[in-house]
């Protein structure tokens, strides 16, 4: 059965701590990508990978890092450069870099306490 | 600089009746676009898409209508059921010359239907 896993579902981070998300695939997609959901601002692209060890910067990369080690995984790492970290976090793929079709994660809550 | 726009962040309609989301946008490079579905706490799920060469396309009891003229496109769901509350993103792609490897998306409209 294909999907995008992340892990954890929900997350909790002590203000100056990084933390790193996880995703994998095993849907084969050569595209992935990180977005952050807050209320009222839709899906905001953060970092985008269309092939491994290579990624771009989306709209809102400061404060965050990512790897493309491996064409399965795509790990988000938060810092503490950040600073406003609390949000929901997906993950998506798509089979080539050309194509329109996503496929999401069910997402990871962090919260920073 | 919000180029895919719901301007609409709630609707509320009743069980069987027509739901009708909007959509609009600024980028005339844009040339394909989609509607997701989301429910708390879960990924988006592909819904229907249109490309710009096309003004209608239909699935079942979705039809997405697009107006290229005026930059806008519109979700209708008939009838409408519960299972259909949800929060409905519009995203929008360019073509592959303006960097169609990535989706933008408006900031959603939450759909509630009343039994």
């Amino acid at each position: 059965d294909g999907g995008i896993t992340q892990s954890p579902k929900y997350l909790f981070r002590k203000e100056g701590q990084n933390v790193t998300l996880s995703c994998e695939q095993n849907l084969n997609h050569d595209a992935m990508y990180w977005y952050r959901q807050d209320p009222g601002q839709g899906l905001r692209l953060i970092y985008y990978s269309q092939i491994v060890n290579d990624f771009q910067k989306g709209d809102i990369a400061e404060g965050y890092s990512v790897s493309r080690e491996k064409k399965e995984s795509f790990p988000l790492t938060v810092t503490s450069a950040q600073k406003n970290p609390t949000a929901f976090y997906l993950c998506a793929s798509k089979p080539d870099p050309v194509g329109y079709g996503y496929t999401f994660g069910s997402g990871t809550r962090l919260t920073v306490v | 600089d919000q180029q895919v726009k719901q301007n609409s962040p709630s609707l509320s309609v009743q069980e069987g009746r027509i739901s009708i989301l909007n959509c609009d946008y600024t980028n005339s490079m844009f040339d394909y676009f989609l509607w997701y579905k989301k429910y708390p706490a879960e990924g988006p799920t592909f819904l229907i898409s249109i490309s710009s060469i096309k003004d209608k396309n239909e699935d079942g009891r979705f039809t997405v209508f697009l107006n290229k003229s005026a930059k806008h496109l519109s979700l209708h769901i008939v009838p409408s059921q519960p299972g259909d509350s949800a929060v409905y993103f519009c995203a929008a792609s360019a073509g592959p010359s303006f960097g169609n490897e990535k989706l933008t998306f408006g900031t959603g409209t939450r759909l509630t239907i009343i039994p």
